[in-house]
This record gives C-alpha cells, structure tokens and sequence, in this order.
C-alpha cells in the first residue's frame, strides 16, 4: 500500500518551454506531497510542502512564480517548471506522508528533466 | 531546527566487510522520526527503516542493523558482510513535529568491490 505514481520518468524539453511532472498516489489519499529536487550527487532538497486545496509552502531561495505547484484533489499534484533553462535541469521526486499502522512517506520514482 | 549530519561523503569498501554509515541529527522537537532510505544508480529511493523518538531498540535485518542512541543524536547503520549489490548512496533523513516535512542528509555513497 501507500504507492505514488510519479510521471514522467525523464524528459528533455527546449529552453523557455514548460514542464509539467504528475505524482498521483495510488491507493490512499495524499493530504500533504513534498517536491524534492536532487542535482547530480547531491541531496535530495526540498523544494515545497503542498497540502490539498490550499497554495503550496515553498522553501527558501525556491522561485514559487517559476515551480508552479497544483494539489487539487487528494490523489494528484503536480509540478510545471514554467520557461525552463539549462539550470533546471534536474532529478525531481515527488513523496507523500501517509498514516495507517504507522507514520511515513512514500516516493515516486522520479523524474529527470532535462532542458537544452 | 532540524539539521541531519552525514560526515561520510563516500565509503569504499571490498566485498564481505563489514560497514558502518554515521547518521547524527538535530532537531528540538522530543517527537520525532529517523529513517534511512537507499538510493541506487536508478534513483529511485529505497525504504529500509523508520525509527521514532521514543524507541531506542537497536534493529537488526538480516545483513542490515541500526543503533539509535539519543544521548549522542545519532542513527548509525551497519552492513555486515557487504556485497557489491549494496553499492548506492545512502541517505539518513529526519522528520520531527509530527506529520512534517522529511530533511535529508546528505548522503554516503558507498562503493562495495568484489
């Protein structure tokens, strides 16, 4: 149980073009997603908290204008990097927290992106 | 505010040695959860365990253990007798507060040869 659907899994696209990347869980409802980005040999560092019908929290330093973030039902979210560029180029995981037995998070299987 | 610390950037080791990762933690809350996720070349991450605050118990499974000690904030995990198919990056991450966001270290990569 507790599976999340994460597509694409890689995509290349034009500079200045945008990007949407869907996570949908599968088998329970996602009341709260994270977006995390990961560079080559790096962390993974979160991006944004997104809770069900509300505006996404954004970390620091994170362009919200530019990762549009969309959690409009239970079961989807997306994320659009608007006018992508070389520099976005990335690994972007999305994860849920979920609480049946017990408390934890479930991740997609990611998407790498990159922009030329 | 919540900080996990991997000192270890990258660990070699030759295959059927034992390993250990260190994983040490800050955070302020006395609610909170450890884990330890695996990440292979794929990149897809890997689920190996969850710890929360109030359970000290070390964990053994299988070639895989965890020793969780609060009075040094650490998490640290050991592979006994390692094989080249553990060779990933490993991950510590911490959530605390209840239901809150997930912070990661920043990983050990480890690199098994035969």
């Amino acid at each position: 149980g507790a599976v999340v659907s994460q597509h694409p899994s890689w995509v290349i696209c034009k500079s200045g073009t945008s990007v949407k990347i869907e996570c949908r869980s599968l088998d329970f409802q996602a009341t709260t997603m994270f977006w995390y980005r990961q560079f080559p040999k790096q962390s993974l560092m979160l991006m944004a908290t997104s809770n069900e019908g509300s505006k996404a929290t954004y970390e620091q330093g994170v362009e919200k204008d530019k990762f549009l973030i969309n959690h409009a039902s239970l079961t989807l979210s997306t994320l659009t990097v608007t006018s992508a560029h070389p520099e976005d180029s990335s690994f972007y995981i999305c994860s849920a927290s979920y609480v049946t037995q017990d408390y934890g998070y479930t991740f997609g299987s990611g998407t790498r992106l990159t922009v030329v | 505010a919540q900080k996990v610390t991997q000192a270890q950037t990258e660990i070699s080791v030759v295959e059927k040695e034992d390993v250990t990762l260190d994983c040490v933690y800050e955070t302020r809350d006395t609610t909170y959860y450890l884990f330890w996720y695996k990440q292979p070349p794929s990149g897809e991450l890997v689920f190996l365990i969850r710890r929360n605050s109030f359970d000290e118990q070390n964990e053994i499974s299988g070639r895989y253990s965890w020793n969780f000690q609060k009075s040094t904030s650490s998490f640290n995990f050991t592979i006994t007798a390692s094989q080249v198919v553990d060779s990933a990056v490993y991950f510590c991450a911490l959530a605390s507060g209840g239901y809150n966001k997930l912070i990661f270290g920043a990983g050990t990569r480890l690199a098994v040869h035969p």
